[in-house]
């Protein structure tokens, strides 16, 4: 199956900082990539749908100018998370989804932990 | 009301068991229909699609109530490495796709 890279794979940072989160297609083309959170014992939360070379589509209650997403081309996504305090400590996990086979399938990344202390 | 509902469980049945869990929608407007797999502190990996004549894969069944708005997963002869979070995930297409994941129903199989 297709496949999802992220980095880093866990980041710990103090409050305040910047956290930049890649999320790559490795042996696809996405059409669009999505940006989930989750916080423990919790269900994914979806926070942004970005397509490729337009401005990301943010749910209701993400801030747009703390969580970042630029979607420079058809394998590559990132989150920057501005300004990181302790509450923003989440798993954060990207997808993909590709416009061949199943279309509506996701191809998930393996998630970056992040602590911010 | 959540949109994707589950019953958070934990489902604890041992070896061997069938076991069945559903997840209903209320919006009829939905179209596709996934059941992920999330092992504790991984991300979520696709389990299998559904499908309104229902699908099968090996020890898996889903299968689609379009009248009823739910869809439901059978899972026969359990073996300990099925226990998982299982998340079921609704799309619907309107002005703009939308993705909904249920919160998950746990299930532990126990020796």
């Amino acid at each position: 199956g297709a496949v999802v890279s992220q980095h880093p794979s866990w980041v710990i940072c103090k409050s305040g900082t910047s956290v930049k989160i890649e999320c790559r297609s490795l042996d696809f083309q996405a059409t669009t990539m999505f940006w989930y959170r989750q916080f423990p014992k919790q269900s994914l939360m979806l926070m942004a749908t970005s397509n490729e070379g337009s401005k990301a589509t943010y749910e209701q209650g993400v801030e747009k100018d703390k969580f970042l997403i630029n979607h420079a081309s058809l394998t590559l996504s990132t989150l920057t998370v501005t300004s990181a305090h302790p509450e923003d400590s989440s798993f954060y996990i990207c997808s993909a989804k590709t416009s061949e086979g199943l279309a509506d399938t996701q191809y998930f990344g393996p998630g970056t932990r992040l602590t911010v202390l | 009301r959540k949109e994707v509902e589950q019953d958070p469980g934990p489902f604890n049945v041992p070896e061997g068991a069938t076991v069945a869990f559903n997840c209903t929608y209320s919006n009829s407007a939905s179209q596709s229909f996934f059941w992920y797999r999330q092992d504790c502190r991984k991300e979520p990996k696709l389990l299998m699609s559904v499908y309104s004549s229902g699908n099968e894969d090996g020890r898996f069944t889903a299968q689609l109530n379009r009248a009823s708005q739910y869809i439901s997963l059978l899972i026969r002869d359990s073996k300990l490495s099925d226990s998982a979070t299982y998340l079921c995930v609704v799309t619907r297409y309107s002005s703009a796709s939308k993705i909904i994941f249920g919160s998950g129903t746990r299930l532990s199989i126990r020796p």
